[in-house]
């Protein structure tokens, strides 16, 4: 079956650097995505990455290794407004999107 | 301001009744999305549709209908509420590339009782 699997949570503290990680296992694979929610709010589009390797976007970087099936986020300098859930969605060979839980980023002062 | 739409913001309804989540996007894009989110488990895809006039049955389908009679409507309808359909529900649209983000509506939270 296909499979999305991130942390449920984690803690950091503001001005810290802090890494998500997310492993998937899909029927063929053409690229990650991963997401931004706030509480009670709709996801936003953070960053996709269909190719091995860092993608930097200011203080987010995201990195993709598909030999391994294992994408992660990278969150530098801290900020409280960071405090979301983070979501990674894999696209399968079909276009569909498989979607993880969803990881919890709690920021602390 | 380009985007999506959606009505209401949240609702009680009583299980048994009948109700319609309304979507609406002005940025003309073709795919079109229904998703459930619920607490602990990923979105899941209810409905989707790739173009106006086609529709199609995604992960968790059972009890919910859709249409899309245009490109900037997609209405989702529970014909007879139960209360596990209680849960918070985001309308999606896509441009035309399958690596294209997807743009999410405010989502609307429904109970039911």
């Amino acid at each position: 079956g296909q499979n999305i699997d991130q942390p449920t949570e984690m803690t950091a503290t503001e001005g810290a650097i802090v890494q998500i990680n997310c492993t998937y296992q899909t029927s063929g694979f053409n690229g990650l995505f991963w997401y931004q929610q706030h509480a009670g709010e709709a996801p936003t589009f953070l960053s996709y990455n269909v190719l091995d390797g860092l993608e930097e976007k200011g203080r987010f970087s995201s990195f993709l290794s598909r030999s391994k099936g294992y994408s992660y986020l990278l969150l530098k300098e801290l900020q409280m407004k960071d405090s979301a859930s983070y979501l990674c969605a894999a696209l399968d060979s079909n276009y569909q999107l498989i979607w993880g839980a969803g990881t919890k980023l709690i920021i602390k002062p | 301001i380009a985007g999506i739409t959606q009505a209401p913001t949240s609702q009680i309804l009583a299980a048994g009744r009948r109700m319609t989540l309304r979507c609406t996007q002005d940025m003309r894009h073709n795919a079109m999305y229904w998703y459930r989110q619920d607490l602990g488990l990923g979105l899941r895809l209810i409905h989707y549709s790739n173009t106006a006039g086609t529709t199609g049955k995604g992960e968790v389908p059972d009890g919910y209908s859709v249409s899309r009679a245009n490109t900037d409507d997609f209405p989702l309808t529970l014909a007879s509420a139960v209360p596990s359909q209680t849960s918070v529900y985001f309308c999606a649209s896509r441009a035309e590339s399958f690596n294209s983000p997807l743009h999410f509506g405010n989502g609307t939270r429904l109970t039911v009782t």
